[in-house]
């Protein structure tokens, strides 16, 4: 069983389009996050919920909205995508324990 | 918010050859200290880490790390390694109980067979 999910794997797609990234967690964790990992392999977090409520709101531009339905989801919606967003974008879910599971990623290629 | 600097861009060794890699933190309280490794492809995956007690920690593969509090150190070891040892490898640390996780710049580390 797959921990942290996320689809899809790749996505491509033109400069301007609208597109989301989904992710779930089966370990029943309460706080989930997203990071950018940038073509220098630099992590870089950008958001983080707890219990669906936002914890952590790093200096990323609007167009990037998260979403928690609940606290086993956390999407990542981007509008008017531009080639700067080109990356892999990781899901992770934090145990009690401060460790943090991370989601395969999905790597955004845009045109 | 924590720094985290990882002294080694790239490390290049022989199957064989030991590796350490150095991670020093900026905080000077208590913290919980990781070690991730993303092999080429993949996610990141955890090492080991260290919260309190024995400041050697023994992790996954081979692997170790050593907390030096006085250096605001946590290196990461490994005796012998393998040409699937090939990954990038980052350190992060964080305060006990913070939701943030700060991550250093990462190692790559190319181990030629």
């Amino acid at each position: 069983d797959t921990a942290v999910s996320q689809t899809p794997k790749y996505l491509v797609t033109q400069m301007g389009n609208d597109k989301s990234i989904k992710c779930e967690q089966n370990l029943g964790h309460d706080t989930m996050y997203w990071y950018k990992q940038d073509s220098k392999k630099f992590l870089k977090i950008m958001f983080s919920y707890n219990n669906k409520e936002l914890i952590i709101n790093e200096t990323v531009p609007n167009r990037f909205s998260p979403k928690s339905p609940d606290k086993a989801h956390l999407n990542l919606h981007i509008n008017s995508l531009e080639l700067g967003d080109s990356a892999v974008y990781f899901c992770a879910s934090r145990a009690s324990t401060d460790t943090q599971y991370f989601g395969p990623g999905t790597r955004l290629t845009v045109l | 918010a924590q720094s985290v600097s990882q002294h080694n861009h790239h490390v290049i060794l022989s199957e064989a050859a030991s590796l350490e890699l150095g991670c020093n933190y900026s905080y000077g309280g208590t913290v919980n200290l990781f070690w991730y490794v993303q092999y080429p492809g993949q996610h990141l995956q955890l090492l080991l880490k260290y919260f309190s007690g024995d400041p050697l920690v023994k992790g996954i593969k081979g692997f170790e790390a050593e907390f030096i509090k006085s250096k605001f150190s946590f290196n990461l070891r490994k005796p012998s390694v393998q040409w699937s040892d090939t990954a990038e490898y980052f350190c992060a640390v964080t305060m006990p109980n913070d939701y943030k996780l700060s991550f250093g710049a990462g190692t790559t580390v190319t181990v030629r067979a």
